[in-house]
């Protein structure tokens, strides 16, 4: 079946550190790849995403290609702020009629000034 | 566009009640909805796909009878936690597909922290 793994956490950066966060799976046929956050207390909100290998989604600074050989969609940010603290859930489509999303853990990033 | 709410965003009950949590999208119709249990520091384990005007779709494992959920307008979807008992508590989140948006992209409410007393 499909999986998801990710970095364990925490991480804790310093503001304006490099960031990345990996991100491999497994799924049979062509998924498409999922960055979403999670605050403390809130929901999820989708922070990026990429449908086809090669392709780059990026938002608010992040910053993932999706890497079909390597089967990877790791996060990359090239300077942390602390407003960027939270969890951060990779996560998979694997599509052929099926609207599931499968997860991976999550890796909390703590970013202190 | 595509925002996803839920009600109560906590709820404390006592063992034995029946709890509901209500998942509506504002600004579109939702004919899929999501439902999803989040542990402390754990990743979201999905509970059940429902369609509008059919039964829900559970996953392996999960209790049908003790997790209801109707999904009875395109636009409302619930969860009823009956008999709730202290492993019950969770976070519980719900999330929607928007028609004309990408067909696997979803979209998620804020979560429920329920607690069972």
């Amino acid at each position: 079946g499909d999986s998801v793994t990710q970095m364990e956490g925490p991480v804790t950066l310093s503001e304006e550190a490099f960031l990345t966060i990996n991100c491999t799976y497994t799924a049979t046929g062509y998924p498409s790849l999922f960055w979403y956050v999670q605050y403390p207390g809130e929901g999820l909100q989708l922070l990026l995403k990429a449908t086809k290998a090669d392709d780059k989604g990026s938002n608010k600074g992040f910053e993932a290609t999706y890497r079909k050989e390597t089967t990877s969609f790791h996060l990359e940010k090239g300077s942390v702020q602390v407003s960027d603290s939270a969890v951060y859930f990779c996560a998979l489509s694997s599509g052929a009629g099926s609207y599931q999303l499968t997860f991976g853990k999550g890796t909390k990033l703590s970013v202190i000034p | 566009g595509a925002v996803v709410s839920q009600h109560p965003s906590r709820v404390i009950c006592k063992s034995g009640t029946s709890v509901k949590i209500e998942c509506r999208s504002l600004d579109f119709q939702a004919t899929t909805m999501f439902w999803y249990r989040q542990f402390p520091k754990q990743s979201l384990m999905l509970m059940a796909t429902s369609n509008e005007g059919s039964k829900a779709t559970y996953e392996q494992g999960v209790e049908k009878d003790k997790f209801l959920i109707n999904h009875a307008s395109l636009t409302l979807s619930t969860l009823t936690v009956t008999s709730a008992h202290p492993e019950d508590s969770s976070f519980y989140i719900c999330s929607a597909r928007a028609p004309g948006h990408f067909i696997y992209e979803q979209y998620f409410g804020p979560g429920t922290r329920l607690t069972v007393t």
